[in-house]
């Protein structure tokens, strides 16, 4: 059964600050990873998607990277801002769900950045 | 561009009303959609997803149903609310690749049921 795993759930740091918030995941034959960002009360925004066959995806000041074999993926935030503030999600497809996109979430780490 | 609508925005029925809550999606065709709820402290959990119009699939037992009349079109019901189906409800959609793989998945804003 894959279980996706983030740590830390919770993190603070000052503005201005690099940071890497991390995913694992227990059984590598996925499809591929994505990263969500949630507002408090809103809906998941999309910010990277990884194919299994990639091993990282840029957006402007966010990285996210994926070893499969290990079974880990990291999105780093360059120069965070109090506007990056939100819940940041990992999830992965799974090989073996047919043709159905099926995701299974992580529980999300809750990223606070202070002016 | 591809936008995706859920309604209503928040909810608030008794216990044992019944329940509708719409999605559609626009600017894509032949999309998989889902059903998520999110519950207080609990992550995301998947309810029901369709791979095409009246084909749905239900990942966990529960009081709830889906129907997919329309190709974009995604319905979640239930003819007696339970308390336990108080949370965050939300929609969501995606598309196949060539090579078997999936795209993005793409969510809508959400609707907020709180059943009392």
């Amino acid at each position: 059964k894959q279980e996706v795993t983030q740590i830390p759930a919770a993190l603070s740091v000052p503005e201005g600050e690099n940071l890497v918030l991390n995913c694992s995941f227990t059984d590598s034959a996925i499809y591929n990873l994505q990263w969500f960002r949630q507002d408090p009360g809103k809906g998941l925004t999309s910010l990277l998607l990884i194919q299994s066959s990639q091993r990282e995806q840029t957006s402007g000041r966010l990285n996210a990277s994926l070893d499969k074999s290990s079974g880990r993926s990291t999105l780093y935030i360059a120069a965070s801002q109090p506007g990056d503030s939100a819940t940041y999600l990992c999830a992965v497809s799974k090989v073996g769900s047919g043709n159905t996109g099926k995701l299974i979430f992580g529980q999300g780490t809750t990223l606070q950045v202070k002016p | 561009s591809q936008t995706i609508h859920q309604w209503p925005a928040t909810l608030v029925q008794p216990v044992g009303s019944p329940l509708s809550l719409e999605c559609t999606v626009e600017g894509t065709s032949n999309p998989n959609l889902y059903w998520y709820r999110q519950a207080a402290g609990r992550g995301l959990q998947l309810l029901f997803y369709s791979v095409g119009i009246g084909q749905i699939s239900s990942e966990v037992p529960q009081n709830l149903s889906a129907s997919r009349p329309q190709d974009r079109q995604f319905i979640l019901s239930s003819k007696k609310l339970l308390l336990s189906d108080s949370g965050f409800y939300l929609c969501a959609w995606s598309t196949l690749r060539a090579t078997g793989s999936y795209n993005e998945q793409f969510f809508g804003p959400g609707t907020r049921l709180t059943v009392l």
